[in-house]
């Protein structure tokens, strides 16, 4: 079964500086999907960022990049001119790109960032 | 549009009571699926709906656990017999027809058991 591991359970960052959030999965797929997630305290789970394994440029959104190491099977979320309102539990998720059966996302534990003024 | 909506947004019962939650998911979305969350945790996998096929119910918890869902609209979990560590949100997901689509969420509902 795959595992997802958030190893910091609270980070913080000044306003405007980056951060970078970790992230490992254990899998035995070659092919699979990444996601970053972010939880204000609204609990509105909202994708940041998604990977396709098979592709070896690092996606970007905006001021969100992730480093994708396949080999490593780390992928870690920099964000980049952080702002008051990124402040929130950040998930990394795994999916299977199975055809059939439940194309369930399997969460890490999360990460709570805080962002200083 | 309109995005995944669920209710009651927050839900209190005493132990041993039948709840029920809502899952409203985006017009058009084919797959359903149905997460638990408790305080400090990731989302774990309850059940998958896609289309008219059988279920996924593979991450359901216990017998007391049950969902349904008619053709491609609104979605219940529903939970007998409440015990404590039922307590947790209760996240409702909805997307396009898989792999490659993404997962969009519902607010959630929050429910604590007495």
């Amino acid at each position: 079964a795959q595992t997802v591991t958030q190893s910091q359970p609270e980070m913080s960052v000044q306003e405007a500086e980056t951060v970078t959030l970790s992230c490992t999965y254990d899998t035995s797929e070659s092919d699979y999907y990444l996601f970053w997630y972010k939880q204000p305290p609204s609990r509105q789970m909202i994708l940041v960022i998604r990977q396709e394994a098979y592709k070896q440029q690092n996606a970007t959104e905006n001021r969100f990049s992730v480093n994708f190491q396949k080999a490593a099977k780390s992928f870690s979320l920099k964000i980049s001119d952080s702002q008051l309102g990124d402040a929130a539990m950040y998930f990394c998720a795994y999916r299977t790109p199975r055809i059939q059966g439940a194309q369930k996302l399997v969460f890490g534990q999360g990460t709570r960032l805080t962002i200083n003024p | 549009g309109a995005g995944v909506s669920q209710s009651p947004s927050n839900k209190v019962t005493e132990k041993g009571k039948d709840v029920e939650l809502r899952c409203d998911p985006i017009s058009g979305h084919t797959a359903l699926y149905w997460y638990r969350q408790r305080l400090g945790q990731g989302l774990e996998f309850l059940i998958y709906f896609q289309g008219n096929s059988a279920p996924d119910k593979s991450g359901l918890p216990s017998d007391r656990f049950s969902a349904e869902r008619t053709g491609e609209s609104v979605s219940t979990l529903t939970i007998q017999r409440t015990q404590q560590e039922d307590s947790a949100v209760y996240l409702c997901a909805s997307s396009l027809l898989p792999p490659q689509e993404t997962q969009y969420f519902g607010p959630g509902t929050r429910l604590l058991v007495l």
